[in-house]
């Protein structure tokens, strides 16, 4: 199973709103509304931004929204923030054999 | 409050075993699974596998079948991910985290540093 593509690196000033692209197969993001999104800054656990495509857990800001066209999911940081600067992953369920599979990784920088 | 707490961090020599542990609490233990990911140094997340301590029903990623055993004591909330035979290759941060709604992983333990060098 060939891991998600993500852009290695997006940048964006403050308050300005950039999106990231996750792009898998018809075995994974096309089959299943099943993408996460995980923020990790430095030396930190990763943590949940999305889940679902597009949901927020509780305490996540409504700054960050999911969205899934075909086998293509985009996560979107609108009015950006210094504190949003990091390393962000896509997820996506690929049935009960494989499970999940991660994309790369891409390095958000806030300008 | 939802925890997960890994055991702390580990220097072994190439061929050594290791079994390094993931500790749950503030929820029902059996009735989530538990999934571990390898970083590795400046590298990116990946999936090694998971388990469900109610049964201990395990899967792997194909890249990591035969090469680690992931167990669950459900009697003390804990899983586990071990090597029989460690490798320089094996150096990275590995973490554990409970698999909740949708499949994504909504709380993750801190990490454990895994260190192999001769």
């Amino acid at each position: 199973q060939s891991a998600l593509t993500q852009p290695a690196s997006v940048s964006g000033s403050p308050g300005q709103s950039i999106t990231i692209s996750c792009t898998g197969t018809s075995s994974d993001v096309g089959s299943y509304n099943l993408v996460s999104w995980y923020q990790q800054h430095p030396g930190k656990a990763p943590k949940l931004m999305i889940y679902e495509g597009s949901k927020r857990p509780s305490g996540v800001s409504n700054r960050f929204s999911g969205s899934k066209s075909g086998n293509t999911a985009s996560l979107t940081i609108s009015g950006l923030q210094a504190e949003d600067e990091a390393d962000y992953y896509c997820c996506s369920y690929a049935g009960s054999s494989t499970y999940v599979v991660f994309g790369g990784g891409t390095k958000l920088t806030v300008l | 409050e939802v925890q997960l707490v890994q055991s702390g961090a580990e220097v072994k020599k190439p061929g050594e075993s290791l079994k390094i542990s993931c500790k749950g609490s503030g929820y029902s233990f059996t009735s989530y699974w538990i999934g571990w990911v390898r970083q590795m140094p400046g590298k990116g997340l990946e999936w090694m596998g998971i388990i469900y301590p109610g049964d201990s029903d395990t899967r792997y990623s194909p890249s990591f079948q035969g090469q680690v055993t992931i167990s669950a004591d459900k009697s003390i909330s804990t899983a586990y991910l071990q090597w029989s035979s460690l490798k320089a290759s094996d150096t990275a941060m590995y973490y554990c985290a409970r698999s909740g709604v949708g499949e994504s992983f909504d709380y993750w333990g801190q990490g454990t540093l895994v260190t192999v060098s001769s």
